[in-house]
């Protein structure tokens, strides 16, 4: 089945600086990859995604590229805000239909004022 | 707005009793899952069902059930709790006929085994 992998579990940055949060995955049919955020106590809320006829993405200050041949793929967030400071998960669908979601273990991201 | 919901939000049990977990969302989905979080460990799949009369095994279904009673119901079941289950547990939806695979979450149940 499919493996995703996160990385780093926490990243701490001060407003204003970039954060990058990468995942690889196992699974060379997975062709769906969502990031969510999760805020403390809330539930995890679809931030971005990208399907794999697509390099890169973009959303204001957050995108997101994918390296099908690598199998990775990455979250950007730029002039990070205290606001960013939450829980991110990387997901991956399971196999090329759209089907269940496996996500990495999350990242930590503590925006400092 | 169309929503998510769980109950009860919060549940503390004993080891060895019966629990349930309800889930019921508005947003006419035809597919829902249920998944737990434990700190450091994401979410982890329980069960899934893309239909009302299709249920299906996630990765970890072991101590688990779950009943489809509606297109907008479905509930998660502990037979017989015990304290590793103890964890945060959140329902989805995501609808099969938009095109889109994006999952909606409902706002969690922290259940705790004493």
């Amino acid at each position: 089945g499919e493996n995703v992998e996160q990385h780093p579990s926490t990243l701490s940055v001060q407003e204003g600086d970039s954060a990058v949060i990468k995942c690889t995955y196992s699974d060379s049919a997975s062709n769906y990859f969502p990031w969510y955020k999760q805020e403390l106590g809330k539930r995890p809320q679809l931030i971005i995604d990208i399907r794999s006829n697509v390099g890169e993405k973009k959303d204001q200050r957050i995108a997101v590229t994918l390296n099908k041949t690598a199998k990775h793929f990455s979250l950007h967030i730029t002039e990070t805000q205290p606001e960013d400071s939450a829980v991110y998960f990387c997901a991956a669908n399971r196999g090329s239909g759209y089907s269940t979601l496996t996500f990495g273990k999350g990242t930590m991201l503590l925006v400092s004022p | 707005d169309a929503d998510v919901t769980q109950t009860p939000r919060n549940r503390i049990t004993k080891t060895g009793k019966r629990i349930m977990l309800e889930c019921s969302q508005t947003k006419g989905h035809d597919r829902m899952y249920w998944y737990r979080q434990d700190p450091g460990l994401g979410l982890r799949l329980i069960y899934y069902s893309f239909d009302v009369k299709d249920i299906n095994k996630g990765e970890i279904s072991d101590g688990y059930s779950v009943s489809r009673q509606a297109q907008a119901k479905f509930s998660l079941s502990l037979e017989s709790a015990i304290p590793n289950q103890t964890a945060l547990y959140f329902c989805a939806t995501s609808d099969r006929g938009s095109g889109s695979p994006t999952q909606y979450f409902g706002p969690g149940t922290r259940l705790t085994v004493l």
